[in-house]
């Protein structure tokens, strides 16, 4: 079956630009997580959905992050006026019991 | 002291070699365990669960120590599709904040 999706793959943003990443997690998957990964790292956990409700989202790095998933199915992660330390990968992944995670491809952002 | 640590890499091993790798956790209250494999900008993708009676998939082994608060993978008789980056992951203190360590990197040589 289809697995998770992001969207796009590759975002090149200027320094103080808005991006939207999405995530579409695999179909019937009530839990959604959102991660960061720097180069050379483990990916580091933003914030978590159970349907729509956002449970936690204390990974989130400052409030210019801003995640919604408002019918519990495709998520979208913001990042408001961009900064060269936001540049990463962004991975989603989806879980059907919120234990074993499927992730996507990820959306490797580049602020320049 | 971070919540997760793994052996520093990178291991260089020859195919067919035995190749055990450690994680340590901090969260004594962590419940779910699990290594993940990460090949070179690629996503994770999920290796196997950790049970505490330990388990074993084909040529892996994965063991659990809640007492020492570690978690192990034991890779044997190695092939050169095993070469990438294993991370550790961890349910972390808030919920389903799971917490990964930061890899350990393996080439295995032919």
């Amino acid at each position: 079956g289809a697995g998770v999706s992001q969207s796009p793959r590759y975002k090149v943003a200027k320094r103080g630009q808005d991006v939207a990443l999405r995530c579409d997690p695999i179909s019937g998957h009530v839990s959604l997580f959102w991660y960061q990964q720097a180069l050379g790292q483990g990916p580091e956990f933003l914030t978590y959905f159970q349907n729509e409700a956002q449970l936690d989202k204390s990974g989130l790095p400052s409030d210019r992050f801003f995640a919604e998933r408002p019918e519990g199915s495709v998520s979208t992660l913001k990042i408001q006026r961009t900064q060269q330390e936001d540049s990463a990968v962004y991975l989603c992944a989806s879980s059907l019991n919120g234990n074993e995670q499927y992730f996507g491809p990820g959306t490797r952002l580049t602020v320049t | 002291r971070k919540e997760v640590e793994q052996d520093p890499g990178p291991f260089n091993v020859p195919e067919g070699a035995t190749v055990a790798f450690n994680c340590t956790y901090s969260n004594s209250a962590s419940q779910s365990f699990f290594w993940y494999r990460q090949d070179c900008r690629k996503e994770p993708k999920l290796l196997m669960s950790v049970y505490s009676s330990g388990n074993e998939d084909g040529r892996f082994t994965a063991q659990l120590n809640r007492a020492s608060q570690y978690i192990s993978l034991l890779i044997r008789d190695s092939k050169l599709s095993d070469s990438a980056t294993y991370l550790c992951v961890v349910n972390g203190f808030y919920g389903q904040n799971f917490v990964f360590g930061p890899g350990t990197r393996l080439s295995v040589l032919p």
